[in-house]
């Protein structure tokens, strides 16, 4: 079982729609959880954190975690044509020592004018 | 402006040929990354240091080396062990442990020809 994993897509929205993209963990203890958006051919940037179970809001973004799922998920309100790019999904799984990012596949999100 | 500075952006090695990329920051980051990206996968991580003069091997260490002179600088060498060098290399930065994210430095892709 992959410790991030995510469906690839393509994940197609229209215009304003909500886009809904989802990510699960392997690792119960993990505790920090991450969006990042990457377009294509550029370098990935980080649009959300969340740390605590419930709800996190910024701006059009929404990141809702819940950990007894193990789930994570990210909601785009109002979508864009700019939104179109591929969302990575990462968490710190509870390793003793250094913390890294491990990063699921990616879901690539078109949205349709 | 604070950030990562990653050096070339294009990058073309021959076969049996050794190559360096470089990356540079000035965010006064103690933790520096670097990973690889094919295309449509995630992020996959070679090698990490924490703090200056220690590195560690990530998932796919085998045929790349790294060094950690300076707190600025984290240069990785593709070295001719490395049989499928074909990638978009990607270094990040965080301060200690991580929990905040990841900064990205904006890449080089390597092309063996």
């Amino acid at each position: 079982q992959k410790e991030v994993e995510q469906n690839s897509g393509p994940l197609s929205v229209p215009e304003g729609a909500i886009a809904s993209l989802n990510c699960t963990y392997s690792d119960r203890g993990s505790q920090s959880f991450f969006w990042y958006r990457q377009y294509s051919g550029k370098s990935p940037e980080l649009i959300m954190s969340i740390y605590s179970n419930g709800d996190k809001e910024d701006g059009r973004f929404t990141a809702q975690l819940n950990k007894a799922s193990q789930y994570v998920s990210l909601l785009i309100r109002d979508s864009q044509p700019s939104d179109s790019a591929t969302y990575l999904c990462a968490v710190i799984p509870p390793i003793q020592g250094a913390q890294k990012l491990v990063f699921g596949q990616g879901t690539r999100l078109t949205i349709n004018p | 402006d604070g950030g990562i500075t990653q050096s070339p952006k294009y990058l073309f090695r021959k076969e049996g040929q050794n190559v360096t990329l470089s990356c540079e920051q000035n965010l006064n980051h103690d933790a520096m990354y670097w990973y690889r990206q094919d295309p449509g996968q995630g992020l996959r991580l070679i090698y990490y240091s924490q703090i200056v003069n220690d590195f560690q091997k990530g998932d796919i260490a085998e045929g790349y080396s790294v060094s950690r002179e300076k707190k600025e600088s984290f240069p990785l060498t593709v070295t001719s062990a490395q049989k499928n060098p074909t990638a978009f290399y990607l270094c990040a930065s965080s301060p200690f442990g991580g929990g905040l994210g990841y900064t990205f430095g904006s890449g080089t892709r390597l092309t063996v020809v």
